[in-house]
């Protein structure tokens, strides 16, 4: 089992704030790392996967860095608008399986 | 449209009345998985398969089982229903995992409980 951290557990910014949230794992056996975004009542929605030491990859407002060496990735939301209240989860593949943080819950407010 | 479907959405049941939740994919793809969510812990995956035929145990599969008959169908199966398996299940499917960079697509979800 891979111990995944997720910080802050949660967090309430204004609307029009950028903010940026942890994800911490084991660096060895690690294949890739996924990023999901998680609407209350709905499905997780895939965001990111994320390969490279280095990486860096955007969609919008939002993205993310990977550093494989140390085991952690950012997520970074850039003036933060209501419609990005969720929660943001990461999930490192190691070998053939996923492993969840517990994500982190944000809330925008207007 | 592209999509994973579960069955039912929703259940309760009683301990030891064996149940099946469908899931099925119409995008091709070969990982298939299945999750489950409890309050205050992240997805925890139950069992995983890599393609037909081939099925693998997750971080929880105590309880439960699973087939991979074809590519699109993977349903859980819970021979004899306990309260602590009352939970949010989540199924989900990638074109592959390994050596990929593909993401995964989730069902709806179904809320089970078991009383």
């Amino acid at each position: 089992i891979l111990n995944v951290e997720q910080s802050p557990q949660s967090l309430h910014v204004q609307e029009g704030d950028s903010t940026n949230f942890t994800c911490s794992f084991p660096s060895s056996n690690f294949y890739a790392l996924h990023w999901y975004r998680w609407e209350t009542a709905k499905s997780p929605e895939a965001l990111f996967v994320m390969t490279l030491n280095g990486d860096e990859k955007k969609k919008g407002r939002i993205s993310a860095t990977l550093n494989t060496k140390e085991g952690y990735s950012y997520l970074y939301i850039k003036g933060s608008q209501p419609e990005d209240s969720a929660t943001y989860l990461c999930a490192p593949l190691a070998g053939n399986q996923f492993y969840f943080g517990t994500g982190t819950s944000l809330t925008v407010i207007p | 449209e592209a999509q994973v479907t579960q069955n039912p959405r929703y259940l309760i049941t009683v301990t030891g009345k064996k149940l099946t939740v469908t899931c099925s994919q119409n995008m091709n793809h070969e990982y298939m998985s299945w999750y489950r969510q409890d309050p205050g812990l992240g997805l925890r995956q139950i069992y995983y398969s890599m393609n037909v035929e081939v099925t693998d145990k997750g971080d929880v599969p105590e309880g439960y089982k699973v087939s991979r008959k074809e590519k699109r169908n993977f349903p859980l199966i819970l021979e004899s229903p306990s309260p602590n398996q009352t939970s949010l299940y989540f199924c989900a499917s990638s074109l592959s995992v390994a050596g990929s960079t593909d993401t995964q697509y989730f069902g709806p979800g179904t809320r089970l409980t078991v009383l």
